[in-house]
């Protein structure tokens, strides 16, 4: 079946430093990748994807590249904001699980001014 | 413009009772999903479906039943209430049978259950 891992948290920064958050997946078919943001009280929201090998997703500054070759969909920021605070979800999805998203465990991320 | 909503955002109820959750979404969507996401924020599928029809139940107790009147509301009704669901409650909803395409989640529903 499918499955994501993330890195485990917490992560705490300083603020403009610079962010990773590293996530490998395994899955059966040739899925899409996810990554959901989750701010404190709120619901997800999506912050970027990528549907085929090498397609880089980006928004906010936030990018993450699909590597099919490691099965891999890194988050990555060059300098992140206290505004950044929040849990980031690594999720995949595929035909083959008609397309329901499988989340890897979360990382909560703080950032200190 | 709420595109996925959930009613109510917080629900607080004793041990045995029936409670249900509300979901619509205005985004034109034919597949609706319900998540769980527990006290560590794992989030696991509970249910989805597609234009009213169940495509997905994961090893969900019979306790929880899913209810969709059309292909723009999922409700969530639970019978019996334990301990152990406390939990929030994800709806979200997508087009269906695409690769890639986005699901989109409403504000949760916190369930305690005391």
């Amino acid at each position: 079946g499918n499955s994501v891992t993330q890195m485990e948290g917490p992560v705490t920064l300083s603020e403009e430093a610079f962010l990773t958050i590293n996530c490998t997946y395994t899955a059966t078919g040739y899925p899409s990748l996810f990554w959901y943001v989750q701010y404190p009280g709120e619901g997800l929201q999506l912050l970027l994807k990528a549907t085929k090998a090498d397609d880089k997703g980006s928004n906010k500054g936030f990018e993450a590249t699909y590597r099919k070759e490691t099965t891999s969909f890194h988050l990555e920021k060059g300098s992140v904001q206290v505004s950044d605070s929040a849990v980031y979800f690594c999720a995949l999805s595929d035909r083959g699980s008609n397309y329901k998203l499988t989340f890897g465990k979360g990382t909560l991320l703080t950032v200190n001014p | 413009d709420t595109a996925v909503s959930q009613t109510p955002k917080y629900l607080v109820t004793q041990m045995g009772n029936d409670k249900s959750i509300k979901c619509e979404q205005n985004l034109g969507h034919d597949t609706m999903y319900w998540y769980k996401q527990d006290s560590k924020k794992f989030l696991k599928i509970m249910f989805s479906y597609n234009n009213k029809e169940l495509i997905i139940n994961e090893t969900v107790p019979n306790r929880f039943s899913p209810k969709s009147p059309d292909k723009a509301h999922l409700n969530l009704h639970i019978n019996s209430l334990e301990l152990g669901d406390s939990a929030v409650y994800f709806c979200a909803s997508s087009q269906g049978g695409i690769s890639g395409n986005t699901i989109y989640f409403g504000e949760g529903s916190w369930l305690t259950v005391v």
